[in-house]
């Protein structure tokens, strides 16, 4: 069964740092997004993203913030100078068009 | 824009009993309302949804109905399992262009044996 997978599973960064969180959606899908859920929290949306561009995001997602898909499988989100709020675990997803969006099993990001 | 309230924040029940988690939602533009399971340490899984055209939808013990005048919607989970202990998450969404969802807090289910 195909699957969203992402790297690394946990990363822990010195505040101010720059991190990249990597995910390879499913292959056919074309929506592509990121989600961020704080420990204990709820699961929140960050960005989405279609035919190469950005195209919803949130109050969260700053100028700290970018996304890209640099190759035709590759979805990455670059947070540019992390800081101690930013720890949490990040979930990529992806669906073909509407419907059902199927998350990966996520990277922890730990913020010193 | 939408905000969606979910209840109770963590439910025990014992092994066979059911189980019922509640969720309110504000866009009445809403129209795909997902559930979604997770359990530690892991993603979200879809488990079931249902559209705003149709009222009630079951997928073997579990069940979700939609009120849209009352915008609420409910996951029923029957017989349940010991195996069913998890947090599950509702959501909206109005699936245009995609679908960004809007998450409830979340329902820590135990099921006690």
């Amino acid at each position: 069964e195909p699957e969203v997978t992402q790297t690394p599973s946990h990363q822990v960064t010195q505040m101010g740092q720059e991190v990249i969180l990597r995910c390879v959606p499913i292959s056919n899908h074309l929506y592509f997004y990121w989600y961020r859920q704080i420990l204990g929290q709820k699961v929140e949306f960050l960005v989405s993203f279609y035919n190469n561009e950005i195209s919803e995001k949130s109050e969260i997602f700053d100028d700290q913030f970018s996304v890209e898909r640099p190759d035709g499988s590759n979805f990455t989100l670059k947070i540019r100078s992390t800081k101690l709020e930013d720890s949490a675990m990040y979930f990529c997803a992806s669906n073909r068009n509407t419907g059902e969006l199927f998350f990966g099993e996520g990277s922890r990001l730990t913020v010193l | 824009g939408e905000n969606v309230e979910q209840h109770p924040s963590t439910l025990s029940v014992q092994e066979g009993d059911s189980a019922v988690i509640k969720c309110t939602y504000s866009d009445s533009a809403s129209n795909y309302f997902p559930w979604y399971k997770q359990e530690l340490g892991k993603g979200p899984q879809l488990i079931i949804d249902i559209r705003s055209n149709v009222g009630e939808k079951k997928d073997q013990r579990i069940a979700v109905t939609l009120n849209k005048t009352a915008k609420h919607f409910s996951l029923h989970i029957t017989e349940t399992q010991p195996e069913d202990s998890a947090v599950y998450f509702c959501a909206a969404s109005k699936m245009e262009y995609g679908n960004k969802l809007v998450f409830g807090a979340g329902t820590i289910l135990r099921v006690k044996s």
